[in-house]
């Protein structure tokens, strides 16, 4: 089955700076990968999805990378802000018939002022 | 973007209760949705998958008749914690795509369940 390592649990950062999270994945290249953020006590928020054809996708400060053959995606948040603290979810199709995602336990941000 | 609401926010019961959560797309229709459960720095780990009109499917360890999942219309899906006990204290989230060619999900809020 697929796994997903987010080898970060924790990034702490200064204000101004880009935060780069790293998402692994074994197994099978999935057809899409995609980003969201968690805040405490809150369902996860999609922010960002990129398909396996794509090398990078960019949405505002985010920019995301996909690199199938290392099997590894890049989240980079650039001129960060304390807003930007939270958890950050990879995650990727099960394979399954119903669509479900799995997830990666998440990289938590902080970002210092 | 499309909404899913989810209550309880937060629920308190004791041992042996039964606690029901819901979950209702505000402005789509969901003929799938997913149920999540999350354990303090871990990962959402799937416990079933919710289809309007049929029974649910549950993953690999999940009891389906411990945890009870309804989907009984379009734009609403529970889950029943049938006499809950503290080891099923647990943050559990719902979602569910806006459409069938949709891969991104939609999350509720989710529910803090705690079981004294």
């Amino acid at each position: 089955s697929q796994k997903i390592e987010q080898n970060s649990e924790a990034l702490n950062i200064q204000e101004g700076k880009t935060a780069t999270l790293t998402c692994n994945y074994t197994n099978y290249s999935p057809a899409y990968l995609q980003w969201y953020r968690q805040d405490p006590g809150r369902g996860p928020v999609f922010l960002l999805l990129i398909r396996e054809n794509e090398k990078e996708k960019r949405k505002e400060r985010l920019k995301v990378t996909f690199d199938t053959t290392l099997k590894q995606s890049l989240f980079h948040i650039t001129a960060s802000q304390p807003a930007d603290s939270a958890t950050y979810l990879c995650a990727l199709p099960s394979g399954g018939s119903q669509g479900n995602l799995i997830f990666g336990k998440g990289t938590k941000l902080s970002v210092k002022p | 973007g499309a909404v899913v609401s989810q209550h309880p926010s937060w629920v308190i019961c004791k041992s042996g209760t039964s606690v029901k959560i819901e979950c209702r797309s505000l402005d789509f229709q969901a003929t799938t949705m997913f149920w999540y459960r999350q354990f303090p720095k871990q990962s959402l780990m799937l416990m079933a998958t919710s289809n309007e009109g049929s029974k649910a499917t549950y993953e690999q360890g999940v009891e389906k008749d411990k945890f009870l999942i309804n989907h009984a219309s379009l734009t609403l899906s529970t889950l029943t914690v049938t006499s809950a006990h503290p080891e099923d204290s647990s943050f559990y989230i719902c979602s569910a795509r806006s459409g069938t060619t949709n891969e991104k999900l939609f999350f509720g809020s989710g529910t803090q369940l705690s079981v004294l």
